[in-house]
């Protein structure tokens, strides 16, 4: 079974925090994304990478950044986090064919005050 | 700009009805069609899904439907059940070369009553 963990599942910061989101997958996927999901506005690519150290913008990569040093491992980082980014991340993996699944991670639930 | 566009954006449904969640899409590049079910607190999974080339696909009480000139496709769910109730989000992929784009739907929020 492919599994696809997130670091944490809720996580509250602080207004100008820097923040890292880690997501781990077991498949030796080449393909890795990061999402927002929020209500009403369904999922939205922030970014993806389709290989190491290898990264593409997804809609929204406005105030994200993202880093890939091992194959297994996909951070979502922060640099100063803002209340308009109170959101729900998924993180997920894929092959390398665009048509495969996209497996997904079971969200980490990020607050910022 | 949305380039997947689905509706109801909720839809609720009797036990042993048929759901139906419908999606339009802009872009005729688009080349694969899936659709997602999320239940509450998990991420989403791979329900079925379709390519261009093909009508219909069924997979025991879910369906495909797809209008290649009309750029629609929906989802069928027969017999519908409680636990069907959940988040489905239809999506569409461009897999041009290292052009890859997969694009989701809003989401429609089913629920099915016993």
């Amino acid at each position: 079974d492919v599994k696809v963990t997130q670091s944490s599942r809720y996580l509250v910061k602080r207004t100008g925090e820097k923040v890292f989101l880690e997501c781990v997958q077991d498949m030796d996927h080449e393909n890795m994304f990061w999402y927002r999901q929020d209500p009403g506005l369904g999922l939205r690519l922030i970014y993806f990478s389709y290989d190491v150290k290898m990264k593409e913008k997804g809609d929204i990569p406005e105030g994200y950044s993202v880093s890939r040093e091992k194959k297994e491992r996909f951070s979502l980082i922060l640099e100063s986090a803002s209340t308009n980014q109170t959101s729900m991340y998924l993180c997920a993996s894929s092959l390398v064919n665009p048509h495969n699944e996209q497996f997904f991670g079971p969200g980490t639930r990020l607050t910022v005050l | 700009q949305q380039q997947v566009k689905q509706s109801p954006q909720s839809l609720i449904v009797q036990k042993g009805g048929i759901s139906i969640i419908n999606c339009a899409y802009e872009n005729t590049a688009f080349d694969y069609f899936p659709w997602y079910q999320q239940f509450p607190g998990k991420g989403p999974a791979l329900l079925i899904a379709i390519r261009p080339d093909v009508s219909e696909k069924k997979e025991g009480r879910f369906t495909i439907s797809f209008n290649k000139s009309a750029k629609q496709f929906s989802l069928h769910i027969m017999d519908s059940q409680p636990g069907d109730s959940a988040t489905y989000f239809c999506a569409a992929i461009f897999s041009g070369g290292s052009n890859y784009k997969l694009t989701f739907g809003k989401g429609t929020l089913l629920t099915v009553n016993p």
